[in-house]
């Protein structure tokens, strides 16, 4: 079974760029999450998707950051302009289950964006 | 907000001497998760606790869940090279969102 998948795996841009990460979660799962990891640190959560719908959004700074998930499967998030302070890798998990059910809670990971802003 | 507390930050070892790492939140909790992330990778999900006391086993690794559910802690017994990395505990908090601690680094040392 193949797992999460992400790409590109390493991105590097000036400040006031854009740029755009894209995400395959595991074929079945309807919970995606899209998650901000600075270096030291625990995964933050930026958004998070159950099938097609944006569930819970409210640590995504919406001013320059938005996402979709198209048809419930693969997901992008974007950031226009970027800033200097968006240095981090954005990690994409999936879970099959829907909030409150029993494989809720245990996510896969894919192997990370990270992105460096200059 | 809801947050859990990771103790300690890093952990320096010996290969073979054990490992431990605790969470602390100072309010119940209904579950709680432990990851594991190897340096540079993303991290991998090890196990849930949901039941008040609860012990569970893998191997080395041993979990458990405090009486209250307000603290959790794992413990490896016999530390190898293939355990360096950063453990990770979390917990659903009532929005499901999964609130995750700082991390525990476990450096075995040369």
């Amino acid at each position: 079974e193949a797992g999460v998948v992400q790409s590109p795996r390493y991105k590097i841009i000036e400040k006031k760029q854009p740029v755009a990460f894209w995400c395959n979660p595991i074929s079945g799962h309807n919970t995606l999450y899209w998650y901000l990891q600075n270096l030291g640190q625990g995964p933050e959560l930026l958004i998070r998707y159950e099938n097609e719908e944006a569930v819970d959004d409210s640590q995504l700074p919406k001013d320059r950051f938005s996402a979709e998930r198209l048809k419930g499967v693969d997901s992008t998030l974007k950031i226009q302009p970027a800033e200097l302070g968006d240095s981090a890798v954005y990690l994409c998990a999936s879970s099959l289950g829907l909030a409150g059910g029993p494989s809720y809670n245990e996510q896969f990971f894919g192997p990370g964006t990270r992105l460096t802003v200059l | 907000g809801q947050q859990v507390m990771q103790i300690p930050q890093y952990q320096h070892v010996q290969e073979g001497e054990d490992f431990t790492t605790y969470c602390n939140s100072s309010t119940t909790l209904s579950n709680i998760q432990w990851y594991k992330q190897r340096p540079g990778g993303h991290p991998v999900f090890l196990i849930q606790l949901v039941k008040s006391g609860e012990v569970k086993k893998q191997k080395r690794l041993t979990f458990q869940f405090g009486e209250a559910k307000k603290n959790s802690s794992l413990h490896i017994t016999a530390t190898q090279t293939t355990d360096v990395g950063t453990y990770f505990c979390a917990f659903s908090a009532s929005n499901y969102q999964l609130i995750w601690g700082a991390g525990t680094k476990l450096i075995i040392k040369p």
